[in-house]
């Protein structure tokens, strides 16, 4: 049974900062990571998604895969305290297989 | 396009009362899914359906949760003799494919006295 292990579980930065959240995936198969973000009260939105070794950015946020390591990052540059929320990884491979959770980051934005 | 549709948003019951939770789909996407999330243990997945059919449900606590869909545009999900540590948010998912980008419904608030 593969597992997504998202790190740290909790992470506090100051506005305008720098936050980086990892996740790792356990299935050597894996090909698709995906990040969710939940704000408090709501349900997860798909936030990005990456499916080739490198990075990606869309505005303040990049996204890495090291497809090697199975590990993915999401960081997110000059953070607001709209950025605070739970942030889930998840991981799937073609074939049917069904999309893997992590257990999340909660991350909060100080003013 | 409405997005998925969970019904109702809130619930209370009664220990030992039955629950049934509703989901409608987005038009056209073949799998449905079925989580469960608190503070404590986080997002749960339960079960999940592709193109009706049950695929897996080796989340679902097996005594007193089932799950159905009866039709394309619809699952429910029934929890009998609902005890409190079923009080949770149970979110219902539906993706085009398997494996594809997931989209969440509001979410059922069950609380159980």
């Amino acid at each position: 049974q593969q597992k997504v292990q998202q790190s740290p579980e909790s992470l506090i930065v100051p506005e305008g900062g720098m936050a980086s959240l990892n996740c790792t995936s356990s299935d050597r198969n894996v090909d698709y990571f995906w990040w969710y973000r939940q704000h408090s009260g709501k349900s997860p939105k798909m936030l990005m998604s990456i499916f080739s070794n490198g990075e990606k950015e869309e505005g303040r946020f990049t996204v890495h895969l090291n497809k090697a390591s199975l590990h993915t990052s999401l960081h997110i540059r000059d953070s607001q305290p709209s950025d605070s929320a739970l942030y889930l990884c998840a991981a799937s491979r073609t074939g049917g297989y069904k999309v893997v959770f992590g257990s999340g980051t909660r991350l909060l934005v100080s003013p | 396009n409405a997005g998925v549709i969970q019904t109702p948003r809130h619930k209370v019951t009664g220990k030992g009362q039955e629950a049934t939770l509703w989901c409608e789909p987005i038009s056209g996407h073949s799998a449905v899914f079925w989580y469960r999330q608190t503070i404590v243990q986080g997002l749960e997945f339960l079960t999940y359906f592709r193109n009706q059919a049950p695929i897996d449900d080796s989340g679902m606590p097996k005594e007193r949760f089932s799950a159905q869909m009866p039709n394309q545009s619809h699952s429910t999900l029934k929890i009998q003799s609902t005890q409190p540590q079923d009080s949770a948010v149970y979110l219902c998912a539906s993706s085009i494919g398997t494996g594809g980008e997931q989209y969440f419904g509001p979410g059922t608030r069950l609380t159980v006295l």
